[in-house]
Order: structure tokens, then C-alpha cells, then sequence
């Protein structure tokens, strides 16, 4: 069975500054892909960033890097210089990766709770 | 513009009525999928396509019933809902290639349900 944690329901952070989101996983699976998600109150889902399990660095996109720490199970966002447009719902998720028949590898990709994030001027 | 088109986005029925949400790609993804969120909470898996077929029925009620025409559309017809269906659902596309790694979902904006 997979779980995702995230503990913070609420964060504000001051415009500029950087800010981290938490996200812990549990999986059976060997091997993983940890996601996150941004989603603004007009409700779309907007893809952030990736990690594999087995990526040997941890991923950076833009001003979005993922703190991975593989033996902790936990896969942090890290958002630096936050804007106002920041502000938002983030959601962490994971999927296991199969090697089997075509219909498994599509597989399941569940969400944590999610984080409100608010940005303030 | 998002690459994955929802209609419509906002949809009031009662619980007698029929109708259908619809969703588009033009990605080339083989990989579709229906979530259902409600307010404040994390979306919940309901459906997966996988080359237009059925892989994945979250234990979905019956008055949910998921079509996947061609590999670019996904319909989800609605029939005999009760209030407590009300709430945003969304689609999204991903590659379904054998052995990848991201295969990233990209979701569309929503369709925004409410039953009277």
C-alpha cells in the first residue's frame, strides 16, 4: 500500500523569501515517482516537478527544487524568491512504477492532503 | 492554455437528470483518467484508460459510468446522482509507455458539479 503524509495544513511565507513544504511517503513499490503539484483556486492541477526513486540528484525546475531523502522517505518542496502568484494548494503525490503488462504502468498516482501556501506582500 | 480541455465547466443537475462530462487531448497520450475532488481535499483516482480501455475502477458507484471513445476523448456520463456527487472533477492524460518513469499527468482545469 502507498501513503503520502503532508503535515502542514497552512504556511505563509513573505514575498521574496524562500519557503519548504513537507511530504513524507511510505511505498512497497522499488521503484517510485514523487510528484507535486500546484493547484491556484480556479482549480487546475499544475504539474511542478519529478523525482525517481532511483534519480541520484535531487530535481530542480525553475525556482522549484525537491529536497529527496531517499532513506528518511520524504520528498520536501523547496520554493525560493516566493511570489505572490505562489499562492496556492500544493499537493505532493507518488506512483509506483511497474514493468509490467501496458495497462499496470500507468499505475496510481494518489495525493497527500495538500498545503495551503499563502504568499504575503 | 491547458492541453487537456474540459466541458463543460461548471454543471448544475438534479438528481434525475442525465448528462455527461467531457474531456480532450491532443497529446498522443494513451493514458486517461477521471478524479473527483471535493472541496479542500486531495483528488481521488475514480478511473484509468490505458489504449482506450478500462485498467483501473476505483470501486466507483454504477451512476459513474466512464466511455473512452478514441485515444483523444473521455467521457464521463452521469445518471441519478445524489448531492453528495457534487464536486470538482478532473481529467487528465499521461503517456502509457512500458518501463517509463514520469509519466506525468496533465490534468485540465475541471468540471465543477453540482446536484440538487
Amino acid at each position: 500500500a502507498q501513503k503520502i503524509t503532508q503535515t502542514q495544513p497552512g504556511m505563509f511565507v513573505q514575498e521574496k523569501e524562500a519557503v519548504t513544504l513537507d511530504c513524507t511517503y511510505d511505498t512497497s513499490d522499488p521503484s517510485y515517482g514523487l510528484f507535486w503539484y500546484k493547484q491556484p483556486s480556479s482549480g487546475e492541477m499544475i504539474f511542478l516537478i519529478y523525482q525517481g526513486s532511483y534519480d541520484q540528484q535531487n530535481a530542480t525546475e525553475g525556482r522549484y527544487s525537491l529536497n529527496f531523502q531517499k532513506a528518511r522517505k520524504s520528498a520536501n518542496l523547496v520554493i525560493s524568491a516566493s511570489q505572490l502568484g505562489d499562492s496556492a494548494m500544493y499537493f505532493c503525490a507518488m506512483r509506483g512504477i511497474t514493468l509490467g503488462d501496458r495497462s499496470s504502468n500507468t499505475g496510481k498516482l494518489i495525493f497527500g492532503q495538500g498545503t495551503t501556501l499563502q504568499v504575503k506582500p | 492554455d491547458t492541453e487537456v480541455t474540459q466541458t463543460p465547466k461548471h454543471l448544475v443537475m438534479g438528481m434525475t437528470n442525465k448528462k455527461s462530462l467531457k474531456c480532450e487531448q491532443h497529446m498522443g497520450h494513451r493514458a486517461m483518467y477521471w478524479y473527483k475532488q471535493k472541496a479542500k481535499k486531495p483528488p481521488e483516482l475514480m478511473f484509468v484508460y490505458s489504449y482506450e480501455k478500462l485498467s483501473i475502477n476505483e470501486s466507483v458507484p454504477s451512476r459513474f459510468s466512464p466511455e473512452c471513445p478514441n485515444s483523444s476523448l473521455l467521457n464521463l456520463h452521469l445518471h441519478a446522482l445524489q448531492p453528495e456527487d457534487s464536486a470538482l472533477y478532473l481529467c487528465a492524460s499521461s503517456q502509457a509507455s512500458r518501463g517509463s518513469g514520469a509519466n506525468v499527468l496533465t490534468f485540465g482545469a475541471g468540471s465543477r458539479l453540482t446536484v440538487l
